[in-house]
Formats: C-alpha cells, structure tokens, sequence
C-alpha cells in the first residue's frame, strides 16, 4: 500500500490551456474525492466518486471542469480553457466509505495559470 | 457559507504548554467531527475523529471535545512538541455516508522550543 498518489506535483500552463490531472487512490478504498484547496483556507469539495460513478459535484465545478473514474480506479480532473483563478492545489483522496469516513490525502498538484 | 468555521488563523505556543485549537460549526446535520494536520508540500492527514455520541475522545496526547449544545469542539495537544508546528483543520460531515466532509479553513500551529 503506497497511499494516494497524484501526478504531476506541478503544474504551470497559460491561461486558457487544459490541464489534466491523475489520481491513484488506495487500492482497495471505493471512494474517491476532489478538493481544491487555495492559500489561507481549507480544502474545498469538488466531487467525488462511489466506484465509477460520480456521485455530487460542487457547485464550483464549472463545466469547465469534468472528472473521470473509469473502472472504478485510477481518477482524472481536466480543466479545459484555464484561467488564472483556477491557480490552486488540487488534492485527491479516498476512503472505504466507512463510518467516520477518515479520508487518506495524496500529495495534491499544485496549479499554478498564468 | 462558511459551515464549519476556525476563527483562529494560526496560534504559538511553548514546547511542553497545552495547545488547544477551536472549531464551530453551523449544520446541525453533522454527526461525526475530525480534525486533519497538514505539513506544508504534503497533504493532510488524519488526526482524531469524534462521533456526536460521545463528548470527549482521546489518543496518546491529543483530546478532542464535542460540545453539541454549543455547535462547537476543541482539540487539545498536550504536552505540545516542536514536530506538532502544522496546519490543522477541522473537519465534519454525516455519518451516513455518501456526504461530503467540509473542512474549515485551518490553524497554522507554532510550538517554540
């Protein structure tokens, strides 16, 4: 078990790029979140995944924003036509959707548009 | 609308002093509270969790108190160590499942040696 991972740990595009980013959660762990986390405060909910299916989406997932779990694995967040305040760490995490719901976090991708 | 609030951005206390971090929250839907450290380029990671049967729940030297009536809950180091200098966030959702955790927006902890 090497936790969750997250690919690149960087990234820096122009405004109006897409970005796409790679979620590897714990193996055996069925859910799967997004979060955005921006300086001074704390993660924000993006969505989240039960297996494959998506199952909320924060209301601050423009449709510029799309998620993906395919098989119920691996996760992609792409941002499509990005602007400077999309700028923030994105981070994964997963749980086995147990009681109490303790969320293991990756490394997150930190975003940078200029 | 802030649901879960930390109205302390940061806090500095002595190495071997109590550290006592504080949360409130607003949804009476809650049921089931934790609290995240983060050190910086990592993520966060889980620290200790209380349901919202219990009032107080323990582990090694940290202590987190629910005070339901009050919509508020307190997470205590003690004593505090140079290693525990982190972002700490508190964190709740419904023990149902299938419902988003909020996060509050966290307190960076100085312990000075």
């Amino acid at each position: 078990d090497t936790g969750v991972s997250q690919n690149p740990r960087h990234k820096i595009t122009k405004r109006g790029q897409n970005v796409t980013f790679r979620c590897d959660p714990i193996s055996e762990h069925n859910r799967l979140y997004w979060y955005r986390q921006t300086l001074g405060q704390g993660p924000e909910f993006l969505t989240y995944f039960q297996n494959e299916a998506q199952l909320e989406k924060s209301r601050l997932l423009s449709d510029r924003f799309s998620a993906e779990r395919p098989k119920g694995s691996f996760s992609t967040l792409e941002i499509q036509r990005t602007e400077q305040g999309d700028s923030a760490m994105y981070l994964c995490a997963s749980s086995l959707g147990q009681v109490g719901e303790k969320l293991f976090f990756g490394s997150g991708t930190q975003l940078s548009v200029l | 609308d802030q649901q879960v609030k930390q109205n302390s951005p940061s806090l500095s206390v002595q190495e071997g002093r109590i550290s006592i971090l504080n949360c409130d929250y607003t949804n009476s839907m809650f049921d089931y509270f934790l609290w995240y450290k983060k050190y910086p380029a990592e993520g966060p990671t889980f620290l200790i969790s209380i349901s919202s049967i219990k009032d107080k729940n323990e582990d090694g030297r940290f202590t987190v108190f629910l005070n339901k009536s009050a919509k508020h809950l307190s997470l205590h180091i003690v004593p505090s160590q140079p290693g525990d200098s982190a972002v700490y966030f508190c964190a709740a959702t419904k023990n149902t499942g299938g419902f988003k955790t909020i996060f509050g927006a966290g307190t960076r902890l100085f312990v000075k040696a």
